[in-house]
């Protein structure tokens, strides 16, 4: 069974809407949970890094959250643009083996 | 600024025939990866090398082989490729796998076996 379950699979929003995706993760003792974007043809690109001790970030008009208690972590996306339409990943990294867990991916499809 | 720099972008082999996928990253990174990435499964570790001059198996390695050729590339080989290995394959780097440092992906390399 995966670690690291990503929910929903796929999204569509309209243009200037908001909208959160979720991780779940059970990977323990947990270091680190990065979220990453991927457009379509390229590869992943890091967004934001949340550790044990954070409970919010934000980069820009994303905003992610943590709950190391529930182990559950949220990425909202603010006022989408096209430009948001692409695939998130989630991707947890145990504290002993510095193993990276990874989600299957949310895609989100932002249409004007 | 180049940064994660893998060749080809698509490829086309029939089954049995053999390939190497190279990657080079100038990030003076310590730890270089290769992955797989299917349909509804995410990304899966296929080898990994921590440091120049070690490689180590991932989840999913039988059928291929890695080599760290510098501290700059590594390559991955399909000795005797089967339709299974229909993938997208990333190369990625790491400042070093023991710290947080996020993971440089390049694009990709498309392969198709048929």
């Amino acid at each position: 069974k995966n670690q690291v379950e990503q929910s929903p699979q796929s999204l569509i929003i309209l243009e200037g809407k908001n909208c959160t995706l979720q991780c779940n993760y059970t990977v323990s003792p947990f270091s680190n949970l990065r979220w990453y974007k991927q457009d379509t043809g390229r590869g992943p690109v890091s967004l934001t890094i949340m550790t044990f001790s954070e409970n919010t970030k934000s980069n820009g008009r994303y905003t992610a959250t943590l709950d190391a208690d529930t182990k559950q972590s949220s990425l909202h996306i603010t006022a989408s643009q096209l430009s948001d339409s692409a695939s998130y990943i989630c991707v947890v990294q145990g504290a002993n083996d510095y193993k990276l867990s990874f989600g299957a991916g949310t895609t989100v499809t932002v249409r004007a | 600024n180049a940064g994660v720099t893998q060749t080809p972008k698509f490829q086309v082999l029939k089954t049995g025939q053999s390939m190497t996928l190279q990657c080079a990253q100038d990030m003076n990174h310590n730890s270089m990866y290769w992955y797989r990435q299917d349909p509804g499964m995410g990304l899966r570790l296929i080898y990994y090398s921590a440091s120049e001059g070690t490689t180590d198996k991932g989840e999913v390695p039988n059928g291929y082989n890695v080599s760290r050729l510098n501290k700059r590339e590594f390559s991955l080989r399909l000795e005797s490729a089967a339709p299974s290995q229909t993938s997208v394959y990333f190369c990625a780097s790491r400042e070093d796998r023991l710290n947080n440092s996020p993971l440089h992906f390049g694009n990709g390399t498309r392969l198709t076996v048929t």
